[in-house]
């Protein structure tokens, strides 16, 4: 399964963009990169997935690189409620077999 | 939509006792998921369910822990005898597969806190 590696943590100013890295050097070619994130004592919410190209939607645009060894998550006004910690995570198993499994996440802290 | 539907949302008992949560995913949805949360070692994943159909429960601690799908509609995760080390807040997902090889959003419950004193 391919591992991913994320910062612990980071911090950034409420408005501006919010970068948030994860390495997955060991990715295969059908696996998907997932992102979701939890909200201090929730049930974690889905941001975005991709496969190859850079994908956009109503909260988050995703970053793959060209050889996919490497993502970022964008969010492009971070408010304080995005303050979470932030999963990124590549789909584990084969096309019958998904499974997703949480590492350990980059805690995002947005100041005032 | 209701979403994903947890109880009880937090349960107290005792080293011993037999615990059951209980879980009604999303109407639709062919995936169900039981996942385990606690500060030391974060999110685990138990089991998921395919069509109300076992298909990985490696993450499943240890025999104490058992988990059913009787029908679309409803899972539970069992935990016979329970035991102090069994605290932590476990959450219920559900997902339908989207078309070709992703597996959809997975869409979590609010979670049900177990402690066992």
């Amino acid at each position: 399964d391919a591992k991913t590696t994320q910062p612990t943590s980071m911090d950034c100013a409420e408005g501006r963009a919010a970068n948030l890295p994860c390495n997955h050097s060991t990715i295969s070619g059908n696996e998907y990169v997932y992102w979701y994130r939890q909200i201090h004592s929730q049930g974690p919410q889905y941001i975005i997935h991709g496969l190859k190209n850079n994908e956009t939607n109503e909260m988050a645009s995703l970053i793959i690189t060209e050889d996919r060894k490497s993502s970022t998550l964008i969010l492009p006004h971070a408010t304080l409620r995005d303050t979470a910690v932030y999963y990124c995570i590549v789909r584990s198993g084969s096309y019958n077999t998904d499974k997703l499994i949480f590492g350990t996440g980059t805690r995002l802290q947005v100041f005032p | 939509d209701a979403g994903v539907i947890q109880s009880p949302r937090h349960e107290v008992t005792e080293m011993g006792q037999e615990v059951t949560l209980r879980c009604k995913p999303i109407s639709g949805h062919d995936y169900l998921f039981w996942y385990r949360q606690t500060m030391m070692r974060g999110l685990e994943l138990l089991i998921y369910f395919n069509n109300n159909v076992p298909i990985d429960d490696s993450g499943m601690p240890e025999d104490r822990f058992s988990a059913k799908m009787p029908n679309a509609s409803f899972s539970t995760l069992k935990i016979q005898p329970s035991e102090p080390r069994d605290s932590a807040v476990y959450f219920c997902a559900s997902s339908l597969r989207t078309s070709g090889r992703a597996l959809g959003e997975l869409f979590f419950g609010e979670g049900s806190r177990l402690t066992v004193l």
